[in-house]
């Protein structure tokens, strides 16, 4: 079936360090993928997506590439801030026949602790 | 982007009642809602799939005579979590979407049962 991996946490950085968490795939077909943040005590918000291979979501400084070859879509940031301090996660969505929505598989989310 | 409300953001209950989350879409239309269960410092876990007029579509292990999921218009789905046990208390995420575009999440209820 369809899964998401992502590095465990959590990973803790000082303020202006650059991050890196590494998330890879596997999916039948071709999935769209995203990176959620969750604050503390909060739901999910979309971060970025790419929706086909070699595509770069991007937004707040984040990044991530679509690398079909890897099955990659790693998330990186050049400087991170206390206030990044947060879960990520990964997803995918693959199109579905019956028109019952997009459903997204989610990795095991990683824990971003940023300190000043 | 769109807006997904949810209500209550927290609710405190004693073992055996039961207690309603509303999962409500503010701007557009959800042809489709999900509902999720996090556990603490763990990843989301799809409980089940409603579409708007029809019965939810629940994941394996998921009971659906407990966890009572109603998606009675376009813009409001409710679960609705029967005789609550101490072991039912976690986060619960709803999440709407209009055909296969994408997922809008909720702020998430916290559950506590006594």
């Amino acid at each position: 079936g369809d899964s998401v991996t992502q590095m465990e946490g959590p990973v803790t950085l000082s303020e202006e360090a650059f991050l890196t968490i590494n998330c890879t795939y596997t999916a039948t077909g071709y999935p769209s993928l995203f990176w959620y943040v969750q604050y503390p005590g909060e739901g999910l918000q979309l971060l970025l997506k790419a929706t086909k291979a070699d595509d770069k979501g991007s937004n707040k400084g984040f990044e991530a590439t679509y690398r079909k070859e890897t099955t990659s879509f790693h998330l990186e940031k050049g400087s991170v801030q206390v206030s990044d301090s947060a879960v990520y996660f990964c997803a995918l969505t693959l199109p579905r026949l019956n028109n019952a929505g997009n459903m997204l598989t989610f990795g095991g989310g990683t824990r971003l602790m940023v300190k000043p | 982007g769109a807006v997904v409300s949810q209500h209550p953001s927290r609710v405190i209950c004693k073992s055996g009642t039961s207690v309603k989350i509303e999962c409500r879409s503010l701007d557009f239309q959800a042809t489709t809602m999900f509902w999720y269960r996090q556990f603490p410092k763990q990843s989301l876990m799809l409980m089940a799939t409603s579409n708007e007029g029809s019965k939810a579509t629940y994941e394996q292990g998921v009971e659906k005579d407990k966890f009572l999921i109603n998606h009675a218009s376009l813009t409001l789905s409710t679960l609705t979590v029967t005789s609550a046990h101490p072991e039912d208390s976690s986060f619960y995420i709803c999440s709407a979407s209009w055909l296969e575009y994408e997922q809008y999440f909720g702020p998430g209820t916290r559950l506590t049962v006594t």
